[in-house]
């Protein structure tokens, strides 16, 4: 089945831990993303990276480091988790080029206590 | 600056009525537009882009760029359109989303 697959699907935990989101992509695409959905459901681009690159890193707090092993492969670390980074975080692919849409995964909803 | 606004947050019709959901956008290159859906409990997909001129599930939408609109259309909406449907741009291939609306279509 091709797709993008991010796991876990949820995610719950306390204030001041580390966790990380794994995303990985069998439809070939060379470029891969992150977007923070909030709880107005605002989608907000995080990162980009293309071949293994960083091409785009929005403002986001230092405590969000994303790791590309292989263009198929785009994870997410987050460290000392805050209550406002409670939210749906989603990976997405494409192909880089003109007028290609992203394909999504089905989000990971993370919850801060 | 790139911008994406989608109006209104909620749009509730009755089942075989018109929709309209407006997107305005704010770019001074050439615009790449997209329409994405996220239905209840699954994935946002593309619904439509603007190069393809398409219908999709008997929505259109149409690039205005003397009034920088791309804005969303069907002409009888069923139950199953209910939904939450984003606007995007996409400049230098980051995709920069509106706000969302989400669409109710009642019975």
């Amino acid at each position: 089945d091709t797709a993008v697959s991010q796991t876990p699907k949820y995610l719950v935990t306390q204030m001041g831990n580390d966790k990380s989101i794994k995303c990985e992509q069998n439809l070939g695409h060379d470029t891969m993303y992150w977007y923070k959905q909030d709880s107005k459901k605002f989608l907000k681009i995080m990162f980009s990276y293309n071949n293994k690159e960083l091409i785009i890193n929005e403002t986001v707090p230092n405590r969000f480091s994303p790791k590309s092993p292989d263009k198929a492969h785009l994870n997410l670390h987050i460290n000392s988790l805050e209550l406002g980074d409670s939210a749906v975080y989603f990976c997405a692919s494409r192909l880089q080029g003109r007028q290609s849409p992203l394909h999504f995964g089905n989000g990971t909803r993370l919850t801060v206590t | 600056a790139q911008r994406v606004t989608q109006p209104e947050k909620l749009l509730s019709v009755f089942k075989g009525a018109p929709v309209e959901l407006k997107c305005n956008y704010s770019y001074s290159g050439s615009p790449e537009l997209f329409w994405y859906v996220q239905y209840s409990r699954q994935r946002l997909q593309l619904l439509l882009r603007h190069i393809s001129r398409e219908s999709i599930k008997g929505f259109t939408a149409d690039l205005n760029k003397g009034e920088t609109s791309f804005h969303l259309k069907k002409p009888f909406a069923q139950e199953e359109d209910s939904a939450m449907y984003y606007c995007a741009l996409q400049p230098a291939g980051k995709l920069i989303f509106g706000q969302g609306t989400t669409l109710q279509v009642k019975p």
